[in-house]
């Protein structure tokens, strides 16, 4: 079974890049998965933020208004996540998965990111 | 909002049976997948296909869908069942995915 573990900055200001790193272990980018960011406000719902494939086709939510970038680096077997001119709005836990077919079988720990001045 | 709509909370007493309705225009195409997040916890899949358990899921959990509205019933809930869930599916143009609003469910 796969095991994805995520890391990055937890205090940003308003304006800076957010930037977080998801590590896969026990499986590899190729085939039919889709590698997606998912974040959960504090106290709120999931929301889906977007996914990247094995040949680094992007799908993002349209909520990002194209702040946000995925990418994926095979020979290290880990894919990120950037976001620029992040607000307090961004402040989240944000969750790293594994999307097989159509089902998020495989999820990162979380990392909460917090923005303030 | 989401284009899927849940009720934010429901409550059940011990070993009775509860309904978690999920309801969006995308569900009359697409499938729906349930999600159970417990307090500081990644969410784990219960439900996918609309109505086929992961192993390891206790078979009280049952899904279901009926035109625009998707449902997670837990028949003879259990204390262990208190969490939030989630459905999630495509949304209305099939292009991007999207998870309804979550329902917090408590076992009385």
């Amino acid at each position: 079974q796969v095991q994805l573990q995520q890391w990055g900055a937890g205090l940003l200001k308003p304006s800076e890049t957010l930037s977080l790193t998801c590590a896969v272990f026990g499986g590899s980018f190729s085939g039919h998965y889709y590698w997606t960011w998912i974040r959960q406000s504090p106290g709120k719902g999931l929301e889906w933020m977007g996914e990247i494939n094995h040949a680094g086709v992007t799908n993002y939510n349209p909520s990002l208004r194209g702040r946000g970038t995925m990418s994926l680096d095979t020979s290290k077997n880990q894919f990120s996540l950037i976001l620029t001119s992040v607000t307090a709005a961004d402040t989240a836990v944000y969750f790293c998965a594994r999307r097989d077919y159509q089902l998020l079988r495989d999820w990162g720990q979380g990392a909460l990111v917090t923005v303030s001045s | 909002s989401s284009e899927l709509t849940q009720d934010p909370a429901v409550s059940v007493a011990l070993g009775h049976t509860v309904r978690i309705t999920c309801q969006g225009d995308s569900l009359r195409r697409y499938s729906v997948t349930w999600y159970q997040q417990k307090p500081g916890q990644a969410p784990i899949l219960v439900i996918y296909g609309d109505n086929q358990r992961p192993s390891g899921i206790p078979d009280r959990l049952s899904g279901s869908t009926s035109g625009d509205t998707a449902s997670l019933t837990i028949t003879g809930a259990q204390a262990e069942d208190e969490a939030d869930y989630y459905c999630e599916s495509r949304d209305s143009n099939g292009k991007h995915w999207v998870f309804g609003g979550g329902t917090k469910l408590t076992v009385l």
